[in-house]
């Protein structure tokens, strides 16, 4: 089945401080789909890219299907932002492949 | 409009018992995926249902079941439960499951 892998593994930042997190995947993909994860849990929905660029406040991600990336850019970075970021691909519909995650600290 | 509601939020078994977690997505959603998540496996894919068939299948033992019902809720069961099944299990409904999913807040099940 398709691989997806995430980096960094870990990122500590300090307040203000911007990032990039990084999903490489091995195949062709129909969707891709960028999610946080925060601390209790809940799985929230950042961005549906399968291709180009979207910004939405301070995070933008950007996705190059035929290259087999995406990235998601954090700017000015919160306290809130601290959690786990996930990137997804689907090849069925419905059926989404994860990859591991990059877990994010931002400290006051 | 309301979110995916996953019930119970959380649950205690004992090994060998059976377990049903319902899941009711977003009005109009009729694609309803289900995740295992556990800290050594990460995210997995078990099962999506869409228009009451199970549409496709992630590769797990078949003690693991689901089904859907015509307004789309839907159900996942797990059978002679095992340590390893705790873990938080996921549902994330789309309209038809080529668009954006999300995610209820999940039911954590320990298995004792």
């Amino acid at each position: 089945g398709i691989q997806v892998e995430q980096s960094p593994p870990d990122l500590i930042l300090q307040e203000g401080a911007n990032s990039t997190l990084r999903c490489n995947f091995s195949d062709s993909v129909n969707n891709l789909q960028w999610f946080h994860q925060n601390p209790w849990g809940q799985l929230i929905n950042l961005f549906y890219i399968p291709s180009g660029t979207k910004q939405n406040g301070r995070l933008s991600a950007t996705t190059v299907a035929t290259e087999r990336y995406s990235l998601l850019y954090i700017s000015s970075s919160q306290t809130t932002d601290s959690g786990v970021y996930f990137c997804a691909v689907d090849t069925n519909a419905g059926k989404s492949t994860f990859g591991d995650g990059t877990t994010l600290t931002v400290k006051p | 409009k309301a979110g995916v509601t996953q019930t119970p939020r959380y649950l205690i078994k004992t090994r060998g018992q059976q377990v049903t977690l319902s899941c009711s997505p977003i009005s109009g959603h009729r694609s309803v995926s289900w995740y295992q998540q556990t800290p050594g496996q990460g995210l997995q894919f078990l099962f999506e249902y869409f228009s009451e068939t199970q549409r496709n299948k992630g590769n797990f033992p078949g003690r693991f079941s689901g089904r859907q019902f015509s307004n789309s809720r839907s159900e996942m069961n797990v059978s002679t439960l095992e340590l390893g099944d705790s873990a938080l299990y996921l549902c994330a409904s789309s309209l038809t499951g080529i668009q954006p999913q999300h995610f209820g807040d999940g039911t954590r099940l320990s298995i004792l």
